[in-house]
């Protein structure tokens, strides 16, 4: 199974700043099955992107999804107050397997 | 609305066994499969493994196989998780969320609608 590392463990950011986050699968990942959620305390995940770059239902459009192969990333264009939360990557394409999350900080 | 409710939060002794339910509504049950999900405290996300609302079909993931099973009552549209020999590091919150796809019925894909969350403890 695909091992998936993100990176970094921490980003530290401001309202209104860029967020780059990284998953970097240990195999090529079949028909980019790879998804993005958002964790905010207390709560259960949250879908944001799919099949690498397909915004969930309901997604704002500063998030995107980019990448392909091994190498996959989450780009939050202008954060928002409610952005600030622990970020995870997902692979499907070979059993099943989770990054070990990111976390988005107020700076 | 399509929601997945939760059972509540369990105590147990170690040894002893847990079975969690999630109860759908919203949707056609037999359409979707649900995955469960664990989260140990301050830690990620753990895939458990899988069942199909369609055919009761199973895939759990290596380290819990002979200590899981999962079932499901479709005249209730219920998914239920019961995991067995439980140990203090079985703590944790179980999820149970299902396939993004329609008439999916394989193992594997994004979970795009998840419970509200059981949590688990496991103490002497």
């Amino acid at each position: 199974e695909s091992v998936l590392t993100q990176s970094p463990g921490t980003l530290s950011l401001s309202p209104g700043e860029r967020a780059t986050l990284s998953c970097r699968a240990s195999q090529s990942l079949s028909s980019n099955y790879l998804a993005w959620y958002q964790q905010k305390p207390g709560q259960a995940p949250n879908l944001l992107i799919y099949a690498a770059s397909s915004r969930a239902t309901g997604t704002p459009d500063r998030f995107s999804g980019s990448g392909s192969g091994t190498d996959f990333t989450l780009t939050i264009s202008r954060l928002e107050p409610e952005d600030f939360a622990v970020y995870y990557c997902q692979q499907y394409g070979s059993s099943l397997t989770f990054g070990g999350g990111t976390k988005v900080e107020i700076k | 609305q399509v929601h997945l409710v939760q059972s509540g939060a369990e105590v147990r002794r170690p040894g002893a066994s847990v079975k969690v339910s999630c109860k759908a509504s919203g949707y056609t049950f037999s359409s979707y499969g649900i995955f469960w999900v664990r989260q140990a405290p301050g830690q990620g996300l753990e895939w458990m493994g899988w069942i199909s609302g369609y055919n009761g079909d199973t895939n759990y993931a290596h380290k819990f196989r002979g200590r899981v099973t999962m079932t499901t009552d479709t005249s209730t549209s219920t998914a239920f998780m019961e995991l067995r020999s439980l140990r203090s590091d079985d703590t944790a919150v179980y999820y149970c969320a299902r396939a993004k796809r329609v008439q999916w019925l394989v193992p594997r894909d994004a979970f795009d609608i998840w419970g509200q969350g059981t949590m688990v403890t496991v103490s002497s």
